[in-house]
């Protein structure tokens, strides 16, 4: 099957920086997601991108699904950025890859 | 829209028990999904549906489990009976197709 693989797994960063999300998979998907989940649990929905760069806010993606990567951009990070974030890939079912922990400090 | 809405938000249960987790799918979403997230195995799919009908249950850990979907606006999992091993966060999602993925704020369950 498919693997998703996502750098770098842990990311401490202060409150202004900014910060790039890697999110590499072996194989040609249908989609891909990227997912922020909170430090109560929520799975937030950043974005759907199955190619080609999409920005809300402060943050970015890009997806280069020639070469099987997407980036997430976060600039200006902010304490309540903080949580794990995670990359989906559709091939022939959605496939998680383990995640990037943010933590943001004042 | 509502979103995926999904009950109970906590479960805490004694080993042996019977449970039932609920949810609500997206209306108008074709596909669902019942996802469990530990800490040592991250989020895994249990199980799917597409139009009601179960795809894929190849996920599902053990015939301790089972889930069903009688229409387009409601699932159920159930774990019978229910051990220690089982506490996790259960998430149910919905999508149109293959597109977007939605998820539910999940059931944190808990065996004693």
């Amino acid at each position: 099957g498919i693997q998703v693989e996502q750098s770098p797994p842990d990311l401490i960063l202060q409150e202004g920086a900014n910060s790039t999300l890697r999110c590499n998979f072996s194989d040609s998907v249908n989609n891909l997601q990227w997912f922020h989940q909170n430090p109560w649990g929520q799975l937030i929905n950043l974005f759907y991108i199955p190619s080609g760069t999409k920005q809300n806010g402060r943050l970015s993606a890009t997806t280069v699904a020639t070469e099987r990567y997407s980036l997430l951009y976060i600039s200006s990070s902010q304490t309540t950025d903080s949580g794990v974030y995670f990359c989906a890939v559709v091939g022939a079912q959605l496939i998680f890859g383990t995640g990037t922990r943010l933590q943001v400090f004042p | 829209d509502a979103g995926v809405i999904q009950s109970p938000r906590h479960e805490v249960t004694e080993m042996g028990q019977e449970v039932t987790l609920r949810c609500k799918p997206i209306s108008g979403h074709d596909y669902l999904f019942w996802y469990r997230q530990t800490m040592m195995r991250g989020l895994e799919l249990l199980i799917y549906f597409n139009n009601n009908v179960p795809i894929d249950d190849s996920g599902m850990p053990e015939d301790r489990f089972s889930a069903k979907m009688p229409n387009a606006s409601f699932s159920t999992l159930k774990i019978q009976p229910s051990e220690p091993r089982d506490s996790a966060v259960y998430f149910c999602a919905s999508s149109l197709g293959v597109g977007e993925l939605f998820f539910g704020e999940g059931s944190r369950l808990t065996v004693l």
